[in-house]
């Protein structure tokens, strides 16, 4: 149980387009999915908290405009990278917080995004 | 955005081997969970603490939540080859809707 997908695993794309990153919970409703980034062997750094039928909560020094986060149903969110650039390669990862275990959180297997 | 103190950063072990690692906070958390990351995929949840002196043990592998609530450890006794990987703690100040904060991960290696 508890299972979270994320696709694309890996995506290779040019700078100035943009890339949909889709985090689903497929066993359980997820009130609230966040959105990770991870740089090579550094630890994992939140950008935003989405909630199910509202805006996300971005953090401090994330551009909402440039990261648009989408939870449209309760197993659902996705992460768009609008015209990426190669500074925004990165490990993306999301989480989901299994509903009525607030205290649980578990990660998908993260998307790989590479602008060239 | 802030980060909890993990140590040691990284850990050469010989496989059979007990590893101790540890998280440390400037501020309280009420919830530690600890995760394992493979290369190339997202954390796996191992362990979770809910309560200052909680000592938890799932398999090989034991934590505690420290009775300040601004640490937490975790030890895996019998070290073995799959262990190998980058251990995070992190730390979640209420229930709720409350985000987590990560630590600086430990980098586990098996010698043969």
């Amino acid at each position: 149980g508890a299972v979270v997908s994320q696709h694309p695993s890996r995506v290779i794309c040019k700078s100035g387009t943009s890339v949909k990153i889709e985090c689903r919970s497929l066993d359980f409703q997820a009130t609230t999915m966040f959105w990770y980034r991870q740089f090579p062997k550094q630890s994992l750094m939140l950008m935003a908290t989405s909630n199910e039928g509202s805006k996300a909560t971005y953090e401090q020094g994330v551009e909402k405009d440039k990261f648009l986060i989408n939870h449209a149903s309760l197993t659902l969110s996705t992460l768009t990278v609008t015209s990426a650039h190669p500074e925004d390669s990165s490990f993306y990862i999301c989480s989901a917080r299994v509903r009525g275990k607030d205290y649980e959180q578990y990660f998908g297997p993260g998307t790989r995004l590479t602008v060239t | 955005g802030q980060q909890l103190n993990q140590s040691p950063q990284s850990m050469f072990i010989q496989e059979g081997e007990d590893v101790s690692m540890n998280c440390t906070s400037s501020s309280i958390f009420n919830t530690w969970l600890w995760y394992k990351q493979d290369p190339g995929e997202g954390p796996v949840l191992l362990i979770a603490l809910y309560k200052a002196g909680e000592l938890t043990s799932n398999g090989r592998l034991t934590a505690q939540f420290g009775i300040t609530r601004k640490d937490s450890f975790l030890n895996i006794s019998a070290s073995i080859p799959s262990d190998v990987g980058i251990y995070f703690c992190a730390g979640q100040l209420n229930f709720g809707n409350e985000k987590l904060t990560f630590g600086t991960g430990t980098r586990l290696t098996i010698i043969p």
